[in-house]
């Protein structure tokens, strides 16, 4: 059974640009959530994705945003991209939205911004 | 709010020693909590998990935690280290109590070093 991809792995960024980063969860998993993680921030929820709608945000800014496709696939996008957005991108699945199954996670994408 | 903390950022053991990593919650109401692990360059792998079953939970590779209500804690044991076991781990709770219950709340991270 595949696990939770994200491609690329690997991102360099310069500072006012813009990035999309993606995800495909486990087959049947149709929550997608998303992290940052940092040295300073730690890990830090995103948003969470379930049937095509956002259905939950974190304390982030405008600039980050996402979206879930049919299939539950999901993208996040980062738009004017400041040198503090350097981090690991981590996106999380699960069947449903219910906390008590546990999140399966992806190796994430690590975004530097230059 | 919720908060995690885990007390220490880094431990270290012995090769065959007791690992024990330290988490105490703050929730309004008794928590969903969860240990992952993280190697280098790899996502989270999560560990055990408790959902207001048996206080005691027991997980992957010999790791189990144990709930205490009275203490607010969840601390991560595990009998006899191995250095495979070298890595970082992350105490997470969910919040039950309103519909931001899908988003995980982590606390800061235990490097756990294992030497021979």
């Amino acid at each position: 059974k595949a696990g939770v991809t994200q491609t690329p792995r690997y991102l360099i960024k310069t500072r006012g640009q813009q990035v999309t980063l993606s995800c495909s969860p486990i087959s049947g998993h149709r929550s997608v959530s998303w992290y940052q993680q940092t040295p300073g921030q730690g890990l830090q929820f995103l948003f969470e994705y379930f049937s095509e709608t956002q259905r939950n945000k974190g304390n982030f800014p405008g600039r980050f945003s996402g979206r879930q496709f049919s299939n539950s696939r999901s993208e996040m996008n980062v738009s004017t991209l400041e040198l503090g957005d350097s981090a690991l991108y981590l996106c999380a699945s699960s069947v449903r939205r219910e906390p008590r199954d546990g999140y399966t996670f992806g190796s994430g994408t690590r975004l530097t911004v230059v | 709010a919720q908060s995690v903390t885990q007390l220490g950022s880094h431990v270290s053991v012995s090769e065959g020693a007791l690992v024990l990593l330290r988490c105490n919650y703050s929730s309004s109401v008794p928590p969903y909590l969860f240990w992952y692990v993280q190697y280098p360059n790899q996502g989270l792998q999560l560990l055990l998990k408790y959902t207001s079953a048996a206080t005691l939970v027991k997980g992957i590779n010999d790791f189990e935690a144990e709930f205490k209500k009275s203490e607010t804690s969840f601390h991560l044991t595990k009998p006899s280290a191995h250095m495979s076991d070298a890595a970082e781990y992350f105490c997470a709770v969910s919040d039950r109590a309103n519909q931001a219950g899908t988003a995980l709340i982590f606390g800061k991270g235990t490097t756990l070093s294992v030497s021979s």
